[in-house]
């Protein structure tokens, strides 16, 4: 059982459009991250969200950590190709040094 | 800021060899840090984790060890690697705080044939 459900996992729009993806959980969390990672690199922290309801913006990515702390979503504002990539919530399970659990990501293509 | 330097970015190893995936940080001291292998269609695995010398705990029964001889240094190993070996590692280390965000390194894409 995934702990971590994303979707969709896979998305290819045109560049211009602006989409929203989403992760979901039924537990709750103290708190969730955003990565995106590349081909062939390493997942790149995009954002960290704490309490239930906030809201964080980047540029043109608006994160949203769910009231009860159990879901999250990332809205991408008018795509570009760059924002090409695998998009991976994570969240930790316990506050000690237990890594992260990751979603399985969506995989996202902006198309020119 | 903290940086990870993984080595190397790829491999390619007959089942049965050994195997050893070095990992160092920069930038901090004292880091938990952690070796993940990402396969397709299965996200982000936990392997192991570190929270300072010599101490590693496993987070999934396999063919792989983890070493941890130096402050900033994590060492991923097998003895005799199997074709279910494959994949892409990548550690990582934690930052600072209850919330702190990951920093991964770059990675090593290892194949078994």
């Amino acid at each position: 059982t995934q702990l971590l459900e994303q979707s969709p996992q896979f998305l290819s729009i045109q560049e211009g459009e602006n989409l929203t993806v989403y992760c979901n959980s039924s537990s709750v969390f103290s708190s969730l991250q955003w990565y995106r990672q590349e081909p062939g690199e390493g997942p790149v922290l995009l954002v960290t969200v704490v309490t239930g309801g906030e809201v964080k913006k980047l540029k043109r990515l608006t994160f949203q950590f769910g009231d009860a702390r159990k879901d999250s979503s990332l809205h991408i504002t008018a795509a570009q190709p760059g924002d090409t990539g695998l998009y991976l919530c994570a969240a930790l399970l316990g506050g000690g040094a237990d890594g992260l659990t990751f979603g399985k990501g969506t995989h996202l293509i902006i198309q020119p | 800021s903290q940086t990870i330097h993984q080595w190397p970015a790829t491999l390619v190893q007959p089942v049965g060899s050994p195997l050893s995936l070095e990992c160092t940080v920069e930038g901090t001291s004292n880091p938990n840090l952690y070796w993940y292998r990402q396969a397709a269609g299965r996200g982000l695995q936990l392997l192991f984790y570190s929270v300072g010398i010599g101490q590693i705990s496993s987070e999934v029964p396999q063919n792989l060890s983890a070493s941890r001889p130096q402050d900033r240094q994590f060492i991923l190993s097998s003895k005799k690697l199997l074709l279910s070996d494959s994949g892409f590692y990548l550690c990582a280390c934690r930052g600072p705080g209850p919330s702190g965000g990951y920093t991964f390194g770059s990675g090593t894409r290892l194949t078994v044939v």
